[in-house]
């Protein structure tokens, strides 16, 4: 399954929202999909998995939507530490696949 | 701990192989899927293959097939990812990561950073 995650870059200011897409090539069985963090020099953060389930400890202005081939990330009001780049994963199908990325840049 | 502990960094030749551990102390070692994936210099995250230590069979991306190896000692809580004919594309950071109860990939080792060159 290819994840295409758009757009590529995300220029906003602290405060404002970010709406990140995920489209798959083929429908996500059981909505088995998940979203990560990934800030310069550490390993990825889990944020969502199932689609809308928050991981322990991720704040609620970070939530996810979506099923079938169509899947969001929404953060609803930026704080400085989201600025990062975040991947979405499909993680029922194997060989298990992530999308590209989008980074989330300080305008 | 759950937070997975990696092994350090190393310096290979091309045409040799690599061995990469992923110590687990915290929680049912057997239980939880381990997922090894590798991220080279400034590109994004790619998947290398699963164990579930209990089950013992691995899984591989079709890349890796034939070329990466992965184990688990239960006895260690040790996992292993041994990549071979390692070429210069495969510099790179590997992560392994551990399901959570729930969460898939939810606990991170810090990373191992494998460099390849001659």
């Amino acid at each position: 399954i290819v994840l295409t995650q758009s757009p590529g870059t995300l220029s906003l200011s602290p405060g404002e929202r970010a709406t990140l897409s995920c489209r798959a090539s083929q429908s996500v069985t059981s909505s088995s999909l998940a979203w990560f963090q990934q800030k310069p020099g550490q390993p990825p953060r889990l944020l969502i998995y199932g689609a809308s389930s928050r991981a322990t400890g991720i704040p609620d202005r970070i939530s996810g939507s979506g099923s079938g081939t169509d899947f969001t990330l929404t953060i609803s009001r930026l704080e400085p530490e989201d600025f990062a780049v975040y991947y979405c994963q499909q993680y029922h199908t194997s060989p298990l696949t992530f999308g590209g990325g989008t980074k989330v840049e300080i305008k | 701990q759950v937070q997975p502990v990696q092994s350090g960094a190393a310096v290979k030749k091309p045409g040799s192989s690599v061995r990469v551990s992923c110590k687990a102390s915290g929680g049912i070692f057997n239980k939880y899927a381990i997922t090894w994936v590798r991220q080279a210099p400034g590109q994004g995250l790619e998947w290398i293959g699963g164990i579930i230590p209990m089950l013992g069979t691995p899984k591989y991306a079709q890349k890796f097939q034939g070329r990466a190896t992965i184990t688990a000692d239960e006895s260690t809580r040790t996992a292993y990812m041994v990549l071979s004919s390692l070429r210069s594309e495969d510099t790179a950071v590997y992560y392994c990561a551990r399901d959570g109860e729930r969460e898939p990939l939810y606990y991170w080792g810090q990373g191992t950073l494998v460099t390849v060159s001659s």
